[in-house]
């Protein structure tokens, strides 16, 4: 079983629709958790960390459920430039800062 | 003014050829690392170093051998290359163990013929 597992999609939705992600975790001691953006041919970049209580951010939503090893991303009035691939990622403690990547969910927004 | 810069951009080479990416960070980070992205897109880390030692080193084959002459550098030498070593070869750096403050570089596309 992955580490960290999502569906690769691809999410085709329209420009303005709201669009969810998920990823579920194995590791039951994974400690930080976050979601990166990669844009196409691009290097990973950091969208947000995500928190227990839940953290917003504009029109992006991330939420952690930890006793189902669960993590969501939810995209509000999404833009053209939204598309890309979201990454979940991530750590466990005493593992010296290595980061741990999902698969990557592919959004694409058409207009 | 790039924070994470590695050379080259695109490597194309033969299999059985042994060649070097350089990474450079401007940061002050002390924590640098090498990530790779195979063609279904999975990123997994090869290699970490903090303040020029070895931290991290994932089941990578030994024709892998990073190397950190000092903390704002770390170079990845491949030997002996293979047409699975084809991929996309990211560094990265952060503020140490426990930051997860990731810059990443702008990867080094390998292909192997």
């Amino acid at each position: 079983r992955k580490e960290v597992e999502q569906d690769p999609g691809p999410f085709n939705v329209p420009e303005g629709a709201t669009v969810a992600f998920n990823c579920t975790y194995s590791n039951s001691a994974s400690q930080s958790f976050f979601w990166y953006r990669q844009d196409c041919r691009k290097e990973p970049k950091l969208l947000m960390s995500v928190y227990s209580s839940g953290n917003e951010d504009g029109r992006f939503t991330a939420q952690l459920n930890r006793a189902s090893q669960y993590i969501s991303l939810l995209i509000r009035d999404s833009k053209l430039s939204d598309s890309a691939t979201y990454l979940c990622v991530v750590t466990f403690s005493g593992n010296t800062g290595k980061l741990i990547f999902g698969q990557g969910t592919t959004l694409q927004v058409k207009p | 003014d790039t924070a994470v810069s590695q050379t080259p951009k695109y490597l194309v080479t033969q299999m059985g050829n042994d060649k070097s990416i350089k990474c450079e960070q401007n940061l002050g980070h002390d924590t640098m690392y090498w990530y790779k992205q195979d063609s279904k897109k999975f990123l997994k880390i090869m290699f970490s170093y903090n303040n020029k030692e070895l931290i991290i080193n994932e089941t990578v084959p030994n024709r892998f051998s990073p190397k950190s002459p000092d903390k704002a550098h770390l170079n990845l030498h491949i030997n002996s290359l293979e047409l699975g070593d084809s991929a996309v070869y990211f560094c990265a750096s952060s503020g140490g163990q426990g930051d997860y403050g990731y810059t990443f570089g702008s990867g080094t596309r390998l292909t192997v013929v």
